[in-house]
């Protein structure tokens, strides 16, 4: 049972151009969302979050947006640059639980053409 | 430390065997995590410390499963009569404590294969 799921395994884009990367989830109860990103051979680190009481949340080039009733969330890079060719994992959280139990995506791989 | 760190990065073993793993988390966090993370998914959950206690042990597949921090800080995760569906990357992760908006910081993982 798949709670969070990101249905893209992969994604190209142009550098300069908009990287937008979707997940969508389906426990009602999910009110704390994250996005990590990875390099190999590294662990995921820590990009961006946002609360269930806000609808987008921005960091610079990165942007997540939460669409509660649609339960999707996306996350926006622009513009996008070969440092970005990553994978990225998003993850909720039932925040009455507090931080354990991330539950994570299977990951979508952006890779930035130069 | 600066980060933190798991060992051994990569472990070979033969189905029945016991095998433990080591987390080094950031030195002042309070809370530490194991994830497994199978080839072509994310991280999934299997256990948490807040010091030293253990309030979630949910997420642990089977009793060959168990995970101790028994001074709140380094932890180790035991799987005993490992068996080929073990393989996986294992996580671990720290954080400041266990506030929604505290960041859970990864290591590098232990990479287990099981043959």
């Amino acid at each position: 049972d798949q709670q969070v799921k990101q249905n893209s395994p992969s994604l190209s884009v142009q550098e300069g151009r908009i990287s937008i990367l979707n997940c969508d989830y389906t426990n009602s109860m999910f009110d704390y969302f994250l996005w990590y990103k990875k390099y190999p051979a590294e662990g995921p680190t820590f990009l961006i979050s946002i609360s269930s009481i806000k609808d987008k949340n921005e960091d610079g080039r990165f942007t997540v947006f939460l669409n509660k009733s649609a339960k999707h969330l996306s996350l926006h890079i622009v513009p996008s640059q070969p440092g970005d060719s990553a994978v990225y994992f998003c993850a909720a959280s039932e925040a009455n639980f507090g931080n354990e139990k991330l539950t994570f995506g299977t990951g979508t791989r952006l890779t930035i053409i130069p | 430390g600066a980060g933190v760190s798991q060992s051994p990065r990569y472990k070979v073993t033969k189905r029945g065997q016991d095998v433990t793993l080591r987390c080094d988390p950031i030195s002042s966090h309070a809370t530490l995590y194991w994830y497994q993370q199978a080839l072509g998914q994310g991280p999934e959950f299997l256990t948490y410390f807040n010091y030293e206690a253990q309030p979630d042990k949910s997420g642990l597949p089977s009793d060959r499963f168990s995970a101790e921090r028994p001074e709140g800080s380094i932890s180790t995760l035991t799987i005993q009569r490992t068996e080929q569906r073990d393989s996986a990357m294992y996580r671990c992760a720290s954080s400041p404590g266990l506030a929604v908006q505290e960041t859970q910081y990864f290591g590098p993982g232990t990479r287990l294969l099981v043959l």
